[in-house]
């Protein structure tokens, strides 16, 4: 069964470091893709980062980067130098094909992000 | 452009009756995904329609119903309402039910049963 699985509920971060936002997934497809979300308290899912499971380098967006170790099965989110308007919820996600030509996305639990200044 | 709409905002019915909740996709996408995020927890698949068409169904009992229109545009409608079914109901679309392209979830909208 495909699963997403995200272990820490809550993380947080001061302003300007770093932070690491791990996801692991589960899945016998050979084609996959993994992204990020973000999840402010206004409850829109905004898309961060997209990685796909034949992409051989790491995915970038700007301040996000993807760490995406395929043995491992691991799709972790970092965030450089943090602001506080990063303070939310996270969600990791896999986009699974169906037979019948649709696809779904399986997420996490989420981790809520807080940044202190 | 315009993003994903969704309406209403928000939403408080009683237990047993029915809500239909509405999504306008962004211009030129012909799939719509209907989600269930529940207090606490992540989306939760209901629904995929692509060109008018269901194209793929989650977990979620025959209460739960959806439709898309000539426009693009998609209702869901949940009968019988149970406190359970209050959640946070998201939206998204995408060019098409293909691989590759990220969805895009609308503000949604959050259903209160009482």
């Amino acid at each position: 069964a495909q699963k997403i699985t995200q272990t820490q509920p809550g993380m947080f971060v001061q302003e300007k470091e770093a932070v690491t936002l791990d996801c692991t997934y589960d899945t016998s497809d050979q084609s996959y893709g993994l992204f990020w979300y973000k999840q402010p308290s206004s409850g829109e899912m905004i898309f961060l980062i997209y990685q796909g499971s034949y992409d051989e380098q790491n995915a970038t967006e700007g301040r996000y980067s993807l760490n995406f170790q395929k043995a491992r099965k691991s799709a972790n989110l970092v965030i450089s130098a943090s602001q506080l308007g990063d303070s939310a919820m996270y969600f990791c996600a896999m986009r699974a094909l169906f037979s019948g030509g649709y696809n779904k996305l399986i997420f996490g639990a989420g981790t809520r992000l807080a940044v202190h200044p | 452009d315009a993003g994903v709409t969704q309406s209403p905002t928000h939403l408080i019915k009683t237990r047993g009756q029915q809500v239909t909740l509405r999504c306008s996709p962004i211009s030129g996408h012909k799939s719509v995904s209907w989600y269930q995020q529940v207090l606490g927890q992540g989306p939760q698949f209901i629904f995929q329609y692509y060109e008018k068409e269901e194209r793929g169904r989650g977990n979620f009992p025959d209460r739960f119903s959806a439709r898309q229109f000539p426009n693009y545009s998609s209702e869901l409608n949940v009968n019988a309402l149970l406190l359970g079914d209050s959640a946070l109901y998201l939206c998204a679309s995408s060019l098409t039910t293909g691989t590759g392209l990220e969805q895009y979830f609308g503000p949604g909208t959050r259903l209160t049963v009482t």
